[in-house]
């Protein structure tokens, strides 16, 4: 079956510091990767995601490149902010052979912290 | 205008009752689904309906029943609540074909007394 494994954290930095969230999965075909974050007290945004190997994904300083000779998808950002402060989901997601949807599976969640 | 949206967001029951929580989704997709977070941040899959059909469904119990009125909508009935349902229960879309990004709602969160 598809899992994916991310360090779990918490992880605690300080501001303008760098940022690597790692994360690999193991999965059955091809599948799309996404990087999910979950503010506090809130549902779960889409922040970036990648369909293919060599793929970058990008959103709000933050890049992941989907690298299949690794299975990776580690999760980077150059100076973080006290505000990017939440819980990040690394997460993959495949197609069923006949065409159906799939349920994504996620990563167990990384807490960062980001101190002034 | 909220995309996927559920209701209650916050349900407190006792054990043994039944409850309902509502989703509805304005972006058009052709799925939804549901999700259970654990109290340990943990995302699991439950349930997953394409144009009204179940075509994913995990090993939860069958206390546990979506329903589908439309493809806009997906509802989830929990019978004879127990205590390890407590939890977060997130809605989700996406269009049809999977592979794509999921739109969430806010959570619904479950506490059993």
């Amino acid at each position: 079956g598809n899992s994916v494994t991310q360090m779990e954290g918490p992880v605690t930095l300080s501001e303008e510091a760098f940022l690597t969230i790692n994360c690999t999965y193991t999965a059955t075909g091809y599948p799309s990767l996404f990087w999910y974050v979950q503010y506090p007290g809130e549902g779960l945004q889409l922040l970036l995601k990648a369909t293919k190997a060599d793929d970058k994904g990008s959103n709000k300083g933050f890049e992941a490149t989907y690298r299949k000779e690794t299975t990776s998808f580690h999760l980077e950002k150059g100076s973080v902010q006290v505000s990017d402060s939440a819980v990040y989901f690394c997460a993959l997601s495949e197609m069923y052979s006949g065409g159906g949807a799939d349920g994504l599976t996620f990563g167990k969640g990384t807490h960062l912290i980001i101190q002034p | 205008d909220t995309a996927v949206s559920q209701t209650p967001k916050y349900l407190v029951t006792q054990m043994g009752n039944d409850k309902s929580i509502k989703c509805e989704q304005n972006l058009g997709h052709d799925t939804m689904y549901w999700y259970k977070q654990d109290s340990k941040k943990f995302l699991k899959i439950m349930f997953s309906y394409n144009n009204k059909e179940l075509i994913i469904n995990e090993t939860v119990p069958n206390r546990f029943s979506p329903k589908s009125p439309d493809k806009a909508h997906l509802n989830l009935h929990i019978n004879s609540l127990e205590l390890g349902d407590s939890a977060v229960y997130f809605c989700a879309s996406s269009p049809a074909g999977g592979g794509g990004p999921q739109h969430f709602g806010d959570g619904t969160r479950l506490s059993i007394l």
